[in-house]
């Protein structure tokens, strides 16, 4: 099956500063992965996504780094603010497993410090 | 588009009692998803069904849980007879298709319903 972790359950960054939220996979054949945000007391919203045939894929002040080698993911925010603060959640999907069996990370809860 | 609706937004119920969650998808999503969410499990996968079918039930916990989607704008997550254990966040989803790939097969979510059993 499908493991997947995050390196940090909690992450403190300044206002202004980059973030880098870390995720990591244990099934080689995921070939899907999806950056969520869950503010409080909403379902989780999508930032961004890539294919296992990209290894990088930019967006509005965030990019996704996809490392096949080491099964890791991460997710880059760039100039952080305080809207951003919120739990970022990897998920990842094995499209070739006949099933949309899309499996989600525990989170990583980004607070940003003014 | 509303997006995703769910009802109940909040439900506490007592132990043995029946609860009924309620999910509208985006019109025109062919993708409707049931998820549970908890601090010690996250989020995981009940049912999900396409065209109204139900193609993979294997996440539903036991027989107490069922899920129906009678028709392409109303889907049911079924609770009978709750326990404290199922005191959770419930998310209803949809997307236009499965399956990674573009942008269409990305999940919508509902805000949820967040359930308390006592």
């Amino acid at each position: 099956g499908e493991s997947v972790g995050l390196h940090l359950p909690t992450l403190s960054v300044q206002e202004g500063d980059n973030s880098i939220i870390n995720c990591a996979y244990s099934n080689s054949a995921s070939d899907y992965f999806i950056w969520y945000k869950q503010e409080s007391g909403k379902g989780p919203q999508f930032i961004i996504d890539i294919r296992s045939n990209m290894d990088k894929r930019q967006g509005q002040r965030v990019t996704v780094l996809l490392n096949k080698t080491v099964k890791h993911l991460s997710l880059q925010i760039a100039a952080t603010q305080p809207g951003d603060s919120a739990v970022y959640f990897c998920a990842v999907l094995n499209s070739g497993a006949g099933s949309y069996q899309l499996t989600f990370g525990k989170g990583t809860k980004l607070s940003v410090i003014p | 588009d509303a997006g995703v609706i769910q009802s109940p937004r909040h439900e506490v119920t007592e132990m043995g009692q029946e609860v009924t969650l309620r999910c509208k998808p985006i019109s025109g999503h062919d993708y409707l998803f049931w998820y549970r969410q908890t601090m010690m499990r996250g989020l995981e996968l009940l049912i999900y069904f396409n065209n109204n079918v139900p193609i993979d039930d294997s996440g539903m916990p036991e027989d107490r849980f069922s899920a129906k989607m009678p028709n392409a704008s109303f889907s049911t997550l079924k609770i009978q007879p709750s326990e404290p254990r199922d005191s959770a966040v419930y998310f209803c989803a949809s997307s236009l298709r499965a399956g990674g790939g573009s942008g269409a097969n990305v999940l919508t979510f509902g805000a949820g319903s967040r359930l308390t059993v006592l």
